[in-house]
């Protein structure tokens, strides 16, 4: 199994700042996801983030908003910009460790005041 | 948008058969049905998957229509810790995004 850890675990903002959410992954994965769960709603993937290429982004979600580093393969940065308390969700990575399965770390919970 | 109908909440009591049920009527030969999971709180949580036979694990059983137009998932003994949400998925492979519709709310009760 592939072990995920997220950083910040939760946070609280304020409007108009920005928040850098680490996932740390314990082996070197090509593929890593990250989804947004706002409250009470099901998870919404925001991008997919392969090392060595850009992030691939789905619909209603962009790189200005939402940038993505993937230095190695066992490590991604997510950063919400600009934060409005629409922002307000959990933030969760995921990724693909060759298992036949996705593996999801334990969310951060961010709280734009 | 989700290939897959399930309803969005069930009963189950403790220590009986937990049944969900999914209708993907859309799924193509080469996708599979995935089911994960999701506690109060936490991440999502992979239960079992299949093409087309039966599969079986210590968690669940996955039953496949002979179509492969509907799936149920079968939690043998339910306990309290299985309330969840449950998600049934259709992926061509594991390094899919995984595109995840309101799934069923299961409430097990004592």
């Amino acid at each position: 199994s592939a072990v995920i850890s997220q950083k910040p675990s939760r946070d609280i903002c304020q409007r108009g700042t920005s928040l850098t959410i680490q996932c740390q992954v314990d082996s070197q994965v090509t593929m890593m996801f990250w989804y947004r769960q706002q409250p009470g709603q099901s998870l919404t993937l925001i991008a997919t983030a392969n090392q060595g290429s850009e992030a691939t982004y789905e619909s209603g979600f962009v790189i200005d908003k939402f940038p993505i580093s993937r230095p190695n393969l066992t490590f991604s940065t997510l950063t919400v910009s600009n934060m409005s308390p629409e922002d307000s969700s959990i933030y969760l990575c995921s990724v693909e460790a060759g298992y036949n399965e996705q593996f999801f770390g334990p969310g951060t919970r961010l709280t734009v005041l | 948008d989700a290939k897959t109908t399930q309803p969005p909440s069930m009963d189950c009591a403790e220590g009986r058969a937990a049944n969900l049920p999914c209708n993907h009527s859309t799924i193509s030969g080469n996708e599979y049905v995935y089911w994960y999971r999701q506690i109060h709180s936490q991440g999502p949580q992979y239960i079992i998957h299949g093409l087309k036979n039966n599969e079986t694990n210590e968690m669940a059983s996955l039953i496949i229509t002979e179509d492969r137009k509907s799936s149920t998932l079968i939690l043998p003994h339910a306990t309290l810790r299985d309330t969840a949400v449950y998600y049934c998925i259709v992926m061509k492979t594991s390094y899919d995004k995984v595109i995840f519709g309101p799934g069923t709310s299961l409430s097990v009760i004592p």
